[in-house]
């Protein structure tokens, strides 16, 4: 069975400081992967998304970088955290477009 | 662009039934529905495909009118575990994207 591994579960960063937040997904291969941020109370803001290895869609101009280095392994990071950047991310994948998406657990960053 | 969702809000009573609304600007191929509880990741409830087709999930059932644009979730004899976070997600032809709406938070209470 397919699973996703989303990690850590909480991180509090200082503002200025680097991210590197990083998921992983068994059981599949050639999976679509996506990064999502919550802000408190919000709605479900697609960040990044990738259908193949080393290949990265950006909806949104922002402070944060994707990459895709292996199939099933997606990152995201920035080099400076802003306050704004606090959130709930998640992670997803799906077989392909058109399908439902598989979340990871989340990761709850506050930048202070 | 982001699908609309109405209504922001509903509170219901154990046993009362809910419609929530999804619609789009856009031609849509698919709408997805997930329901996502506090501190927790979105869970899946139904996706419905181009064709105007009608799904069921126990109580939970959707439907999706591609030439309005729109799908709406239908919620029947509501139970306190209904409560979360309703979200739509829409998806065009060809796009390898889900774009949520805003949610519609449900509150069911005894």
């Amino acid at each position: 069975s397919q699973t996703i591994h989303q990690w850590p579960a909480t991180l509090v960063q200082p503002v200025g400081s680097p991210l590197s937040l990083e998921c992983t997904v068994e059981g599949t291969s050639n999976p679509n992967l996506y990064w999502y941020r919550q802000a408190a109370g919000r709605g479900l803001q697609l960040l990044f998304y990738s259908v193949g290895i080393g290949q990265i869609s950006s909806e949104v101009p922002q402070n944060l970088s994707a990459s895709r280095p292996q199939d099933r392994q997606f990152i995201l990071s920035s080099k400076k955290l802003l306050l704004s950047d606090s959130g709930f991310y998640l992670c997803a994948w799906s077989r392909r477009g058109n399908e439902k998406l598989f979340f990871g657990s989340g990761t709850q960053l506050s930048v202070l | 662009q982001q699908p609309v969702q109405s209504p922001q809000a509903v509170i219901l009573r154990e046993g009362e039934d809910a419609v929530i609304n999804c619609s789009s600007s856009k031609a849509l191929y698919s709408v997805h529905w997930y329901r996502q509880k506090h501190g927790e990741a979105p869970v899946f409830l139904m996706i419905l495909l181009k064709g105007g087709e009608q799904k069921g999930h126990e109580k939970i059932s959707a439907s999706f009118n591609e030439k309005k644009q729109q799908s709406s979730l239908y919620l029947t004899a509501s139970q306190l575990s209904y409560s979360g976070t309703y979200f739509c997600g829409t998806e065009t032809t060809g796009g390898f994207k889900t774009i949520f709406g805003a949610g519609t938070r449900l509150f069911v209470k005894a």
